[in-house]
């Protein structure tokens, strides 16, 4: 089983519409979680942090369910410019580790007028 | 905002020659990290770095990999004999003291081409 698991897409959406995007992990003991995009051939850039009681941000929403091993994506009226990867992504810090990243493979958006 | 900056935007070598990639971290960071992607794959973790030293590495990071911090502000990730395997994206991050909760900056990394 992969270590952190996407829907890797592509999703094709118009402006304005709701997306949703799903990831699950193996790790139990995984500690944090992020969402970071990535546009083409560039750097993973910070979306949001997701916190145990799920968190907002203008247009995107994060949800984690640690039960299930579950984190979610939504972003409500889509943009042209939300049109990237979007990455989920989980760290681990138990024994030696000093919070090392596992990306997922990334989940493709998008957003056409 | 404070970033982290990566030098040589792209580096071109022959196979078996050394490379050197820069990194200057965001200034009151202390964790340190690099990964890499290949073309069309998910971003690898490498090393860790804290304290002056390696705290954690990947199965990838083997003998011909190693990083330094040789004054108060580059970080440096060494490819002794590069291989054509070696040609991706690499990217070097940092975060600040705080827990695992603070999230990594990315710098907008160094693409590596092994002819």
């Amino acid at each position: 089983r992969k270590e952190v698991e996407q829907d890797p897409g592509p999703f094709n959406v118009p402006e304005g519409a709701t997306v949703a995007f799903n990831c699950t992990y193996s790790n139990s003991a995984s500690q944090s979680f992020f969402w970071y995009r990535q546009d083409c051939r560039k750097e993973p850039k910070l979306l949001m942090s997701v916190y145990s009681s799920g968190n907002e941000d203008g247009r995107f929403t994060a949800q984690l369910n640690r039960a299930s091993q579950y984190i979610s994506l939504l972003i409500r009226d889509s943009k042209l410019s939300d049109s990237a990867t979007y990455l989920c992504v989980v760290s681990y810090a138990g024994g030696t580790s000093y919070g090392k990243l596992t990306f997922g493979q990334g989940t493709i958006l998008t957003v056409h007028p | 905002e404070p970033e982290v900056t990566q030098t040589p935007s792209h580096q071109v070598t022959q196979m078996g020659q050394e490379v050197i990639l820069r990194c200057v971290p965001i200034s009151n960071h202390l964790y340190f990290y690099w990964y890499r992607q290949i073309l069309g794959q998910k971003v690898e973790f490498l090393v860790s770095f804290y304290n002056n030293e390696i705290s954690e590495k990947s199965e990838i990071f083997d003998d011909q990999f190693s990083v330094e911090r040789p004054d108060g502000s580059n970080f440096t990730l060494k490819i002794r004999s590069t291989k054509l395997e070696d040609s991706a994206m690499y990217f070097c991050a940092s975060r600040p003291l705080g827990g695992n909760r603070q999230p990594q900056h990315f710098g907008d990394g160094t693409r590596l081409s092994i002819l």
